[in-house]
């Protein structure tokens, strides 16, 4: 599969700081998706890119899918403690048995209060 | 409105003992269905996806065996559980037939093998 490359891998903030992490490939995608999990849960969905260019916000989040469609960035602005997780991208690829998503490491965050 | 069970939520399981990890779907028919593993917190690892009942590919050479013997059920197997096989288990769906759907995961399994 694929390999995405996410950075950085950890990040420590202060409460209210903004925050910035992005994935890049070696090659084209045509969604990237940005996953939020919460200590012993399941990652959930905060963000789908559909399109080269696109700008897309979910309350404090914002996501960006690159023009070249090889990598995408998540931004966090005014962190609060909440905001705490790991953070994953994804993309989708097809392959002859079906489609499966590929996610980066992930980016670990903690926010001091 | 679809939802996502896995149970058990945590087990501790003694090397060498047999495993067997539950997931079922609701709200939706002819799931793509997922099976990841996480270790130490950190990457997903894909283990087994099925697009449709008793069919599975395998990522990953592994003592685990995967089965789907309901369009909505997906179950993760293992005759003899080695010590490496202790992660957090998650199991995920995504529309079937169609490609770059969301894919929605379970709240996962906490396996202990010690």
């Amino acid at each position: 599969g694929q390999q995405l490359n996410q950075s950085p891998q950890s990040m420590f903030i202060q409460e209210g700081e903004d925050v910035s992490m992005n994935c890049t490939s070696s090659s084209i995608f045509n969604t990237w998706l940005w996953y939020k999990q919460d200590p012993g849960e399941g990652p959930v969905l905060l963000i789908a890119l559909y399109k080269a260019g696109e700008l897309t916000s979910n309350g404090r989040l914002t996501a960006q899918f690159g023009i070249t469609r090889k990598d995408s960035f998540l931004n966090i602005s005014a962190s609060i403690p909440s905001d705490v997780g790991i953070y994953f991208c994804a993309v989708w690829e097809e392959e002859t048995s079906g489609s499966r998503l590929t996610f980066g490491e992930g980016t670990q965050l903690t926010v001091n209060p | 409105s679809q939802t996502i069970h896995q149970w058990p939520a945590t087990l501790v399981q003694p090397v060498g003992s047999p495993l067997s990890l539950e997931c079922t779907v609701e709200g939706t028919s002819n799931p793509n269905l997922y099976w990841y593993r996480q270790a130490a917190g950190r990457g997903l690892q894909l283990l087994f996806y099925s697009v449709g009942i008793g069919q599975i590919s395998s990522e990953v050479p592994q003592n685990l065996s995967a089965s789907r013997p309901q369009d909505r059920q997906f179950i993760l197997s293992s005759k003899k559980l080695l010590l490496s096989d202790s992660g957090f288990y998650l199991c995920a769906w995504s529309a079937g037939r169609v490609t770059e759907e969301t894919q929605y995961f379970g709240p996962g399994t906490r396996l202990l093998v010690l």
